[in-house]
C-alpha cells in the first residue's frame, strides 16, 4: 500500500523567509505525488503534481517540489514566504495506472508571521 | 461558474436522522469522489464512480450510499447518522483515469455536525 508522511504538524515561518514542507512516500515502484493547498474554509486545490515527467516540479504561487527517488522525498518550497501563503497543506500519493485513488498525508499548517 | 459544486455547505442535524449532500460537476469530467476530513482534518476517500459506475468503495459504513443519476452529479446519502460522521466531506472530479494521471478538483465541502 502507498502512503505518505508528512512530519509535524506545523510550521511558522517570517514573511519574506524560505518555506520548507516535508513529504516523504511510501511505495514499491515511484508514484504519482501531488501537493494541495486547503484555506481556511475552504476546498483543496492542486498546487503541482509529479507524473515523473521531471524531477523539480513547478507549481502556482511560487511553489515547487523536487521529486528524489533516493530519499523517497517530494518536499514542497517557496523562496519568499507572503502571509496569503497561510494554509493547511497536504502531500498526497497516487498508484500509476487506472486508479487514481488519492492516499493524502495528515497536513501541516503553515502559518506566516509579520 | 463553479467547477464542483455542493450543497449544502453546513449541516446540522440530529443523531439518527437521515440526510443528503449533493454535488456536481460542469467540467465534462467522467469520475467524481467523496473524501471525509474529520476534526484533526485528516483526508480519506470514500467513493468513486467514473460515468455513474462505482469504482472505488472503501471501507465505508453501509449507511454511507453514493448515487450517481449521471456523470456529472454525486449525491451521498447518510442514514441514521451518528456523532462519528460529524466532519466536512469533500466531493471532487477528475477525468477518466488512466495512463496519464489526471488532476482531481475538489468542491467546498459540506460541514456536517451531527448533535
Amino acid at each position: 500500500a502507498q502512503s505518505v508522511t508528512q512530519l509535524g504538524s506545523h510550521v511558522s515561518v517570517s514573511e519574506g523567509a524560505l518555506v520548507l514542507l516535508r513529504c516523504n512516500y511510501s511505495s514499491s515502484v515511484p508514484p504519482y505525488l501531488f501537493w494541495y493547498v486547503q484555506y481556511p474554509n475552504q476546498g483543496l486545490q492542486l498546487l503541482l503534481k509529479y507524473t515523473s515527467a521531471a524531477t523539480l516540479v513547478k507549481g502556482i504561487n511560487g511553489f515547487e517540489a523536487e521529486f528524489k527517488k533516493s530519499e523517497t522525498s517530494f518536499h514542497l518550497t517557496k523562496p519568499s514566504a507572503h502571509m496569503s501563503d497561510a494554509a493547511e497543506y497536504f502531500c498526497a500519493v497516487s498508484p500509476t495506472g487506472a486508479n487514481s485513488k488519492l492516499t493524502f498525508g495528515k497536513g501541516i499548517t503553515l502559518s506566516v508571521r509579520p | 461558474d463553479t467547477a464542483v459544486s455542493q450543497t449544502p455547505k453546513y449541516l446540522v442535524t440530529q443523531m439518527g436522522n437521515d440526510k443528503s449532500i449533493k454535488c456536481e460537476q460542469n467540467l465534462g469530467h467522467d469520475t467524481m469522489y467523496w473524501y471525509k476530513q474529520d476534526s484533526k482534518k485528516f483526508l480519506k476517500i470514500m467513493f468513486s464512480y467514473n460515468n455513474k459506475e462505482l469504482i472505488i468503495n472503501e471501507t465505508v459504513p453501509n449507511r454511507f450510499s453514493p448515487k450517481s443519476p449521471d456523470k456529472a452529479h454525486l449525491n451521498l446519502h447518510i442514514n441514521s447518522l451518528e456523532l462519528g460522521d460529524s466532519a466536512v466531506y469533500f466531493c471532487a472530479s477528475s477525468q477518466v483515469p488512466g495512463v496519464v494521471v489526471q488532476t482531481q478538483y475538489f468542491g467546498p465541502g459540506t460541514r456536517l455536525l451531527v448533535l
